[in-house]
C-alpha cells in the first residue's frame, strides 16, 4: 500500500516552454503532498507544500510564479515549470502523507531536462 | 550551522561487515527521524525511523537515537553489496509536517 506514482518520468523540453508533472497517490488519500528538487550530487529541496483545495506553501527562495503547484483533489497535484530555463534541469520528487501520519511517501520522480 | 548533516563520505566496507552512518540535527525541537536509501537516479525509500531515545532494530538494520547529544545514527549488519546507495537522514521539524535532508553519505559494500 501506500504508492505514488508520478508522470512523465522524464521530459525533454525546450527553454521558454512550460512543463507539468503529476503526482498520484494511487491508494490512499493524501492531506499534504510535498514537492522536492534534487541537483546532481546535492540532497532534496523541499520547493513547496500542498493541501488539497488550497493554495500551496512554498520555501523561501522558490518563485510561486514559476513553479506553479495545484492541488485539485486528494489524490492529485501538478507541478507546472513555466518558461522553464536550462537551470531548471532537475530531479523532481513528489510525496504524500496519509492523514495523522508523518510518513512521507515518495513517487518514483522526474527528471526534467530543459535544452 | 546547517539543520542536519551528514559526512558525505564516500563510506567503503567490505561485504558482511558493519556500516555505520551518522547524522547531527540542530533543531532540539525534532521529534522523528528518518533514514532514506536512495539509489542513483531513483527516489529516497524509507528504511526506518525512529521517535525515541536508544536503539531500534529493524533486521540488519539499526537506527540508534541521542536527543540530548542531537544525534541519530544507522548501523548496517552484514553489509552487502545491494546496501551499495546514498543514505539520507531525515529529520521531522518540530511542530511540523517538513522534512529536512541531509546531504547523504555515499555508502559503497565492495564483494
Amino acid at each position: 500500500g501506500a504508492v505514488v506514482s508520478q508522470h512523465p518520468s522524464w521530459v525533454i523540453c525546450k527553454s521558454g516552454t512550460s512543463v507539468k508533472i503529476e503526482c498520484r497517490s494511487l491508494d490512499f488519500q493524501a492531506t499534504t503532498m510535498f514537492w522536492y528538487r534534487q541537483f546532481p550530487k546535492q540532497s532534496l529541496m523541499l520547493m513547496a507544500t500542498s493541501n488539497e483545495g488550497s493554495k500551496a506553501t512554498y520555501e523561501q527562495g522558490v518563485e510561486k510564479d514559476k513553479f506553479l503547484i495545484n492541488h485539485a483533489s486528494l489524490t492529485l497535484s501538478t507541478l507546472t515549470v513555466t518558461s522553464a530555463h536550462p537551470e531548471d534541469s532537475s530531479f523532481y520528487i513528489c510525496s504524500a502523507t496519509q492523514p495523522g501520519n508523518y510518513e512521507q511517501y515518495f513517487g518514483p520522480g522526474t527528471r526534467l531536462t530543459v535544452t | 550551522q546547517k539543520e542536519v548533516e551528514q559526512n558525505s563520505g564516500p563510506l567503503s566496507v567490505p561485504e558482511g561487515a558493519i556500516a555505520s552512518l551518522n547524522c547531527t540535527y540542530s533543531d532540539r525541537g525534532s521529534q522523528s527521524f528518518f533514514w532514506y536509501r536512495q539509489y542513483s537516479g531513483k527516489s529516497p525509500e524509507l528504511i526506518m525511523f525512529i521517535y525515541s531515545n536508544g536503539d531500534k532494530e529493524d533486521g540488519r538494520f539499526t537506527a540508534q537515537l541521542n536527543k540530548a547529544s542531537q544525534y541519530v545514527s544507522l548501523l548496517i549488519r552484514d553489509s552487502q553489496p545491494s546496501d551499495s546507495a546514498t543514505y539520507l537522514c531525515a529529520v521531522l521539524r518540530g511542530g511540523s509536517e517538513k522534512l529536512v535532508f541531509g546531504k547523504g553519505t555515499k555508502l559503497t559494500v565492495n564483494p
